[in-house]
């Protein structure tokens, strides 16, 4: 079984400074990990994805995520935000099959 | 990139009212539609696999006789809320998985999700 954790629920930023949200995950497997954003009722958005080979995984919107195995930690960073990019933010973790896990989310703010 | 559309994006009725909502895989078939629900500013939590075929597998604590799903077709899942109560009330979001690698392989499978149907039953 998997689990994620995000330990930030909130993280307010003001505009155009860099940004970290925390994703920490648990599995007895390999996993694969992913970070998905949500705007405002709306569904969720595919930022980026790591399946295999470089730690470092770019996604849309200028985010980047690095896998760190021995940390088991997958934290998203953006060099520097937009007012736009205020959302929810969810990590999630396969272990290969079609299910999901989902991390409870943080929620970023950005400030003018 | 893959397009999941879910309809009604809205919806609100009365208690102890059926409501049906669809979801579909617009340009690519899927044999395995995912249903789950969101409390306001929660996570999102898996319900049931909607099974192409056969019948949708249901997490444990989801009643399967409330929640009723039908895969009917490799592009189309419903989600029958049945006899609704204000403890529907939720965001419901589906979701149908992509495959990566070989045909039948399932690496990584990315998930594509709807938009979401916000449900509220009065």
């Amino acid at each position: 079984a998997q689990s994620v954790t995000q330990l930030d629920s909130q993280v307010p930023v003001f505009e155009e400074a860099p940004v970290e949200l925390r994703c920490n995950y648990s599995s007895s497997v390999s996993v694969y990990l992913f970070w998905y954003v949500q705007y405002p009722n709306q569904g969720l958005q595919l930022l980026l994805k790591y399946l295999s080979g470089s730690t470092l995984v770019k996604g849309i919107n200028g985010f980047e995520a690095e896998f760190n195995k021995s940390q088991t930690s997958f934290h998203l960073r953006k060099p520097s935000v937009h007012i736009s990019d205020t959302a929810e933010y969810f990590c999630a973790v396969s272990g290969g099959g079609q299910n999901f896990v989902f991390g409870p989310g943080t929620r970023l703010s950005v400030l003018p | 990139g893959a397009v999941v559309s879910q309809h009604p994006s809205r919806v609100i009725c009365k208690s102890g009212t059926s409501v049906k909502i669809e979801c579909r895989s617009l340009d690519f078939q899927a044999t395995t539609m995912f249903w789950y629900r969101q409390f306001p500013k929660k996570s999102l939590m898996l319900m049931a696999t909607s099974n192409e075929g056969s019948k949708a597998t249901y997490e444990q604590g989801v009643e399967k006789d409330k929640f009723l799903i039908n895969h009917a077709s490799l592009t189309l899942s419903t989600l029958t809320v049945t006899s609704a109560h204000p403890e529907d009330s939720s965001f419901y979001i589906c979701s149908a998985p992509s495959y990566s690698g070989l045909a039948g392989a399932r690496l990584g499978d990315t998930q594509y999700f709807g938009p979401g149907t916000r449900l509220t039953v009065l």
